[in-house]
């Protein structure tokens, strides 16, 4: 069974102080890894695919890693419009044997303040 | 381009009841799915479609009956509805190739009373 762990639950930073977000995962057959982006009473936003280890995605002040066991997520000065819930998930073969399956972990959510 | 377009965005109900949350995409895309979020539970797949005519379940389908007719749509029927069901669901699309990730609607709340 495929599994993704994200952490911390919760971050609080100030702004422009820089951390990471990790998302670690267990998957057969791994086909892709997002990232995403949520604010209250909203759907998730797409930000990053990262598909193979050593692959790296920016955009602004997010930049994505990925490794063969885990994914990073680098806020790098962050501002308070960054605060939101951000979601790591796993894309992997369904039953059907096609890249079918998404497997979301449970998010961190991340507050910046002034 | 509306893209993924859920219906209702909220909607009560009482335990027994029946209904059906509708999800339509206008992005020709093969791949549509259905997720709850619940706090502390985060998204949780519970049926997806790799196309017409072919639905699979995901990790929490007990309840649920999907069917995928056509490309555009893919309808969630809740079959007798328990207060367990209180979530927010989410319906998303993507390619199957999948490199722009899962575009979402906003969501449809439903509480079961």
């Amino acid at each position: 069974e495929d599994q993704v762990t994200q952490s911390p639950e919760a971050l609080r930073l100030q702004e422009g102080e820089s951390s990471s977000l990790n998302c670690s995962y267990t998957v057969s057959g791994l086909r892709g890894l997002f990232w995403y982006r949520q604010d209250p009473g909203k759907g998730p936003e797409f930000l990053f695919t990262l598909y193979s280890a050593g692959e790296e995605k920016e955009k602004e002040r997010l930049k994505a890693t990925l490794t063969k066991k885990e994914s990073f997520l680098h806020i790098t000065a962050p501002k308070p419009e960054d605060s939101a819930t951000y979601l790591c998930a796993v894309l992997s073969r369904g039953n059907t044997g096609t890249a079918s399956k998404l497997t979301f972990g449970t998010g961190t959510r991340l507050q910046v303040t002034l | 381009n509306a893209g993924v377009t859920q219906t209702p965005k909220f909607q009560v109900l009482k335990t027994g009841q029946s209904m059906t949350l509708q999800c339509a995409q206008d992005m020709n895309h093969e791949y549509m799915s259905w997720y709850r979020q619940d706090p502390g539970m985060g998204l949780r797949l519970i049926h997806y479609s790799v196309g017409a005519g072919i639905t699979d379940q995901g990790e929490v389908p007990n309840g649920y009956n999907v069917s995928r007719s056509t490309t555009e749509d893919f309808p969630l029927r809740l079959l007798s509805a328990a207060p367990s069901q209180t979530s927010v669901y989410f319906c998303a699309s993507m390619s199957n190739w999948g490199a722009s990730g899962l575009f979402f609607g906003e969501g449809s709340r439903l509480t079961v009373l």
